[in-house]
């Protein structure tokens, strides 16, 4: 199984600001990853796939990068509701399965 | 436009089998445009992906999971379940049907409002 690694487990930044997620993959998905986002009490929601893709409705700044085994999740001009959990996912072994990372909580400094 | 929604029981003890329903609106679950699927989230485990079906029945499982899961389509009441057998504390999670598209990325863009099964006597 993929095992995915996301540090840090908590980001504090100020709104504003700009925030920078990590995900390590334990072997290589190519650019099969996904972002998601997910607020207290709600299923997370799709941010981004392919890695760098934007989901439909996403604002611009989000933004996805990387390839291979380290993959990073950036949120520019952070807003309000922008602070919550984010999750990676690979998918490059579908089938017969997929893996998320553990999340990171990104809470206002 | 496409929602699903969780039902069952919330209480479930330890050895007995959880059982789950997704009941589906906006598309059909006959649909080969989609995989029917059902993940969960606990403290412990964090997200973690038990299981799809798609189109005619196909079913994939997490390996360490396969053994006590059983995902089905009910096309009558255009829903899909979940049944997982024998189960413990370590059980205990948020349930969420969820879907993905089969065509392109493989990934979850739909998902039920979540259902928290809790395994105890």
């Amino acid at each position: 199984e993929i095992v995915m690694t996301q540090s840090p487990a908590t980001l504090s930044v100020s709104p504003g600001e700009s925030a920078t997620l990590s995900c390590r993959a334990s072997h290589s998905v190519s650019v099969n990853l996904a972002w998601y986002q997910q607020k207290p009490g709600q299923a997370p929601r799709l941010l981004i796939y392919r890695a760098s893709t934007r989901a439909t409705g996403i604002p611009a700044r989000f933004s996805g990068s990387g390839s291979g085994t380290e993959f990073t999740l950036t949120i520019s001009s952070l807003q309000s509701e922008d602070f919550a959990l984010y999750y990676c996912q690979q998918y490059t072994n579908w089938p017969p399965g997929f893996t998320f990372g553990q999340g990171t909580k990104l809470e206002v400094k | 436009q496409l929602q699903l929604r969780e039902s069952g029981p919330r209480l479930v003890k330890p050895s007995e089998t959880l059982s789950l329903t997704c009941i589906v609106s906006g598309a059909s679950v006959t649909s080969s445009d989609y995989y029917w699927g059902w993940i969960r989230q606990s403290p412990a485990q964090g997200l973690e992906w038990i299981g799809s079906i798609y189109s005619g029945g196909r079913t994939y499982y997490k390996a360490s999971l396969e053994s006590r899961v059983t995902i089905s389509v009910d096309t009558s009441k255009n829903e899909f379940s979940l049944k997982l057998t024998s189960v413990t504390a370590a059980d205990t999670a948020i349930y969420y049907c969820a879907l993905f598209p089969a065509a392109g990325a493989p990934v979850f863009d739909s998902w039920g409002l979540g259902a928290l099964v809790t395994v105890s006597s």
